[in-house]
């Protein structure tokens, strides 16, 4: 069936480090995939998303790239931030459902 | 526009006490979705519904009831709780093809 395989954490980094999280899907047919961020006691919240091959999807100086032939999605920023704490969720939509990653927890200390 | 509202915030139940959850949401979206999140689990999906008077089961419906009788709203029920639905429950709504938005979550404490 269609699953979402996520790079597990905790991640900590110190600002301004480059972040890279790894997240590889299984689906039959092409899905459309996310990258949800969650701050603690909220909700997800998108942070980007790509509907077809090649797609790369951006936000807040996030990015990933929807790669059909290694089927990734890897989640990227160049320089983050203390408020970019969060935990981070790869997702992929085939038909009416979603599925979601583990999740990795990101911490950013100053 | 609240967007998408979920009541209780939580709640303590003991074990095979019933309870029902609501999530409301004002922007018209059809799709409507029931999830609950677990350490290391990631979210899961429970139920979910295409549509006012539709319901469909997700990945783990066993021990949930849902109803959707008006496209607004979209019930969970626990007709007999079980320590084993300790969880956050999140509810989401979208549009066709278009990207879903979560609710502030549940917190469900079974004892």
């Amino acid at each position: 069936g269609d699953s979402v395989t996520q790079m597990e954490g905790p991640v900590t980094l110190s600002e301004e480090a480059f972040l890279t999280i790894n997240c590889t899907y299984t689906a039959t047919g092409y899905p459309s995939l996310f990258w949800y961020v969650q701050y603690p006691g909220e909700g997800l919240q998108l942070l980007l998303k790509a509907t077809k091959a090649d797609d790369k999807g951006s936000n807040k100086g996030f990015e990933a790239t929807y790669r059909k032939e290694t089927t990734s999605f890897h989640l990227e920023k160049g320089s983050v931030q203390v408020s970019d704490s969060a935990v981070y969720f790869c997702a992929l939509n085939a038909g009416n459902q979603f599925y979601f990653g583990t999740g990795t927890s990101l911490t950013v200390i100053p | 526009n609240a967007g998408v509202t979920q009541t209780p915030k939580f709640r303590v139940l003991k074990t095979g006490q019933s309870m029902t959850l609501l999530c409301a949401q004002d922007m018209n979206h059809e799709y409507m979705y029931w999830y609950r999140q677990d350490p290391g689990m990631g979210l899961r999906l429970i139920h979910y519904s295409v549509g006012e008077g539709t319901t469909a089961k997700g990945e783990v419906p066993d021990g949930y009831n849902v109803s959707r009788l008006k496209k607004q709203n979209f019930l969970l029920g626990l007709e007999s709780a079980a320590p084993s639905q300790t969880s956050v429950y999140f509810c989401a709504s979208k549009r066709t093809e278009e990207t879903q938005y979560f609710g502030p979550g549940t917190r469900l404490l079974v004892l």
